[in-house]
């Protein structure tokens, strides 16, 4: 079943904050985020495999509430570069699926 | 160098054809797959394959079918396309069924744009 995305778009201007949400109805072993440019494929950004985890690179983090079932990415001190749709992925939890299904993208624009 | 390749990046054919488009990765994965992308961005999953096993999403037409001659190459084939085929179509690969490996994040190839007329 495919997680749900929000907001579906935001606009920043440079050196703003956004939390782009992502949750799910089912229980997750996994969520993974990507961002995608215009015209590109997806790059994965991060993994969150454990309840309570938080990981982050620069300035782009993320957290995993397995409890509630959510993930959160945090982009903080907004870059131009940061422009594009950011995807976020579920694995559900049970054997054999090996698939991520994917939620229906956050737009993030910044400006200068 | 390139991680996961896809051909052709462009691809534009009429209705009723049958086309394929090939992929192929150089990351040493056991697992690939394509995606579909329609025009509002949904990434949609149509197949994963690893050595072992072939899970295809219900919701595709049989008129599609991964073929996988060995395990870095994941080839789709598309039989009597039709207008509601357009897309961009992903392929990925991830070291998914290595679990000693926690950061199995998918590669995606650069797209295949099918475009039929």
């Amino acid at each position: 079943q495919q997680p749900v995305q929000s907001p579906q778009a935001v606009i920043l201007r440079e050196g703003e904050d956004a939390v782009i949400n992502c949750s799910s109805s089912k229980a997750l072993y996994s969520v993974h985020w990507y961002r995608q440019k215009h015209g590109e494929a997806p790059v994965f950004l991060m993994i969150l495999l454990k309840g309570g985890e938080q990981k982050g690179h620069e300035k782009i983090s993320a957290s995993f509430n397995e409890k509630k079932q959510q993930s959160s990415l945090y982009l903080t001190a907004s870059q131009l570069s940061y422009s594009g749709t950011y995807f976020c992925g579920t694995e559900g939890v049970g054997a054999g699926s090996y698939q991520l299904t994917f939620g229906k993208g956050t737009k993030l624009s910044v400006i200068p | 160098d390139t991680a996961v390749s896809q051909t052709p990046k462009y691809l534009v054919t009429q209705m009723g054809n049958d086309k394929s488009i090939k992929c192929e990765q150089n990351l040493g994965h056991d697992t690939m797959y394509w995606y579909k992308q329609d025009s509002k961005k949904f990434l949609k999953i149509m197949f994963s394959y690893n050595n072992k096993e072939l899970i295809i999403n219900e919701t595709v037409p049989n008129r599609f079918s991964p073929k996988s001659p060995d395990k870095a190459h994941l080839n789709l084939h598309i039989n009597s396309l039709e207008l509601g085929d357009s897309a961009v179509y992903f392929c990925a690969s991830s070291p998914f069924l290595d679990r000693e490996v926690t950061d199995y994040g998918y590669t995606f190839g650069s797209g295949t744009r099918l475009t039929v007329v």
